[in-house]
């Protein structure tokens, strides 16, 4: 069952434009992951927050998380051509030791 | 760095063929996880293993079945692939500490194609 909801599907920016991208889910978790999938590859682990953080950094990564709206944000500042991927949040549910994946937001960076 | 690596990233195969996927991670790692990937349908998992010889069932287990012999090498079977099993499909492999906060190391997935 899908549990992350990844917001919007498709997002196209300039090159040094930010880039957000948005996470719901329905239940309880321990943490929430950020990856990354380049075109026809494995999917990239970029940054794990757990349920008791609000804000991690990673450097031009900002993650957020807001357990009372469950929801997360992913930032993505000064952005590069090279960012131009899908990127997918997944969640840890309290119960159970696996990750759930979203459907992705695929991000275009243009140069 | 942990290294996942799938023996095959193009397939082919025939309706009613028994399919193996094999996957082998470097890295000791005790959880293995096979995932297929569809466009709008997101990562679903199939089937996931926390030792040898242990396996679980994921979200969508019916057609499939896996194997795990070996600590590192986990392998998906489809015991006669159809055409509805044509997707991409993608190994995981993380610590067992932490459970479900160890981050998952992919491998770079095998699109498999049932004609």
């Amino acid at each position: 069952s899908q549990q992350g909801e990844e917001d919007p599907q498709a997002l196209s920016i300039q090159e040094g434009e930010n880039a957000t991208m948005n996470c719901s889910y329905k239940t309880s978790i321990n943490n929430l992951q950020w990856y990354r999938q380049n075109s026809g590859r494995g999917l990239v682990h970029l940054i794990l927050i757990r349920s008791n953080e609000r804000e991690k950094h990673s450097g031009r990564l900002r993650v957020t998380l807001d357990t009372s709206k469950k929801s997360s944000s992913l930032l993505i500042t000064a952005s590069r051509a090279a960012d131009t991927a899908s990127y997918f949040c997944a969640t840890g549910e309290t119960s159970g030791s696996r990750l759930t994946f979203g459907e992705g937001t695929q991000l275009t960076v243009n140069p | 760095d942990v290294k996942v690596t799938q023996s095959s990233r193009y397939l082919v195969k025939r309706t009613g063929e028994k399919v193996f996927l094999e996957c082998v991670q470097d890295m000791d790692h005790e959880n293995m996880f096979w995932y297929r990937q569809d466009p709008g349908l997101g990562l679903r998992l199939i089937y996931f293993s926390y030792d040898v010889k242990m396996k679980e069932k994921g979200d969508i287990p019916e057609g499939y079945s896996v194997s795990r012999e070996k600590k590192e090498r986990f392998s998906l079977i489809l015991e006669s692939a159809s055409t509805n099993q044509t997707s991409m499909y993608l190994c995981a492999s993380s610590l067992r500490t932490g459970g479900n906060n160890s981050p998952l190391h992919f491998g770079n997935g095998t699109r498999l194609t049932v004609t």
